[in-house]
């Protein structure tokens, strides 16, 4: 059971390039989301959607588009890449019983470095 | 969102039980309280949740107070492997699967 499948695992960008992360469940999850987490701090809600067509904003959305066509992806977009978007980003899922009891699986992360 | 508060770093010996402490006061009535733990390099991993009663599973055991002011989280025999850092989390009714994280506690176990 792969779980919570993230690509690239590590990623170089230059200033103002574009690239997507990648995200992949095979649990048929309803619920996905998208986290930063910089050094030394927790981490931070980006983007999350509860189902195929449906996303919403996190604490820290601004420079990042979300898009969710099919219940097992959730790519992650940065349109122009910023130094200040060096981070390492975690993608969760989970099912959605909307009272807060289900358990978040976690990938295992992308880090990514703009310069 | 409810806050919650957690030591900075705690100690442990290896082969001890440990006692992970949280303070939530501000929970509401139907807030699940969650811990997660994140070892160097790795993404969270979930480790127990609970409403009102303790909890108990294959990692650890999860008591939470008759006010559900506060939690504990208690891992039996510490391990080299149970260094990392621990987050404890309220998750709300209307929120989903929504996990606002804060700084947590940085477990460090001694051989």
């Amino acid at each position: 059971n792969a779980g919570v499948t993230q690509t690239p695992k590590f990623q170089v960008l230059k200033t103002g390039q574009s690239m997507t992360l990648q995200c992949a469940q095979d649990m048929n999850h309803e619920y996905m989301s998208w986290y930063r987490q910089d050094p030394g701090m927790g981490l931070r809600l980006i983007h999350y959607s509860v189902g195929a067509g449906i996303t919403d904003q996190g604490e820290v959305p601004n420079g990042y588009n979300v898009s969710r066509s099919t219940t097992e992806d959730f790519p992650l977009r940065l349109l122009s890449a910023a130094p200040s978007q060096t981070s390492v980003y975690f993608c969760a899922s989970s099912n959605l019983d909307g009272g807060g009891n289900q358990p978040q699986h976690f990938g295992d992360g992308t880090r990514l470095s703009i310069l | 969102d409810a806050k919650t508060t957690q030591p900075n770093s705690m100690e442990s010996n290896e082969e001890e039980p440990v006692h992970l402490p949280c303070n939530h006061s501000t929970i509401s009535g139907t807030d699940y309280i969650h811990w997660y733990r994140q070892l160097p390099s790795q993404g969270p991993e979930y480790v127990i949740h609970g409403l009102t009663s303790n909890v108990n599973n294959r990692m650890a055991s999860l008591a939470i107070a008759e006010d559900r002011k506060s939690s504990t989280l208690i891992l039996h025999r510490a391990t080299l492997r149970d260094a990392a850092v621990y987050y404890c989390i309220l998750t709300r009714t209307n929120q989903g699967g929504k996990l606002i994280f804060g700084q947590g506690t940085e477990l460090s176990v001694k051989p």
